[in-house]
């Protein structure tokens, strides 16, 4: 397995636009993660799916961001709009629900937004 | 709140030393606790995985030891190299709350040659 794809790898945009990221989760794999890395807040986790249902969206910072996940092998978070604050590094991790296993990540989306 | 801390924020040792990485959490109740790396610019890479029901796990030169009662974990490195340098960050699902991993802040590691 290629492990969990996140694209794309870079992004540079401007306040205002729509920004959107993707994700292919570890084929097999119940539940995915979307997590953001700044260097004031650390790792903080945005959303999470189970069996592509959203079951923790407490932490998505406001109504500009939105994530699905339309089938078991991809899935996206959208900014819109896209403001200055929102840049940083945005993760995608992916794990199995059998006896908590390890979690896996993407190699991260950086965002820029200027 | 649950929440996971992890000190030193940085170290720099010579190469050859052995060092502990120290992380602690406020709830016990834990399903589990997961060590990990970040290299500069890259993602995380999973080291050890420890599930509540055990005190430490090993790989290579690297343990891991859980005191889920005091709420502790160190994560061990031995005989450390240059190529260990990077961030080591320790995350802990927690039984209650948000059932994701919570993460600390991470120790960023300096191997001198």
């Amino acid at each position: 397995d290629a492990g969990v794809i996140q694209s794309p790898r870079h992004e540079v945009t401007e306040m205002g636009q729509e920004v959107t990221l993707r994700c292919k989760p570890i084929s097999g794999h119940d539940y995915l993660f979307w997590y953001r890395q700044t260097m004031m807040r650390g790792l903080e986790l945005l959303i999470y799916f189970n069996n592509n249902v959203p079951i923790d969206d407490s932490g998505m910072p406001e109504d500009r961001f939105s994530a699905k996940m339309p089938n078991a092998s991809f899935s996206t978070l959208k900014i819109q709009p896209s403001e200055p604050r929102d840049s940083a590094v945005y993760f995608c991790a992916s794990s199995s629900d059998r006896g908590f296993e390890k979690l896996f990540f993407g190699s991260g989306t950086q965002l820029s937004v200027l | 709140k649950q929440e996971v801390t992890q000190i030193p924020a940085a170290l720099s040792v010579p190469e050859g030393e052995n060092l502990v990485l120290n992380c602690s959490f406020t709830d016990s109740a834990i399903y589990n606790l997961q060590w990990f790396r970040q290299d500069p610019g890259k993602g995380l890479t999973s080291l050890l995985l420890i599930q509540s029901s055990q005190r430490e796990q090993t790989s290579g030169r690297l343990n891991a030891s859980l005191d889920k009662s005091s709420g502790r974990s160190t994560l061990y490195i031995a005989a450390s190299q240059p190529g260990d340098s990077a961030t080591y960050l320790c995350a802990v699902r927690f039984v209650t709350g948000r059932r994701a991993l919570t993460f600390g802040s991470g120790t960023r590691l300096q191997v001198q040659p």
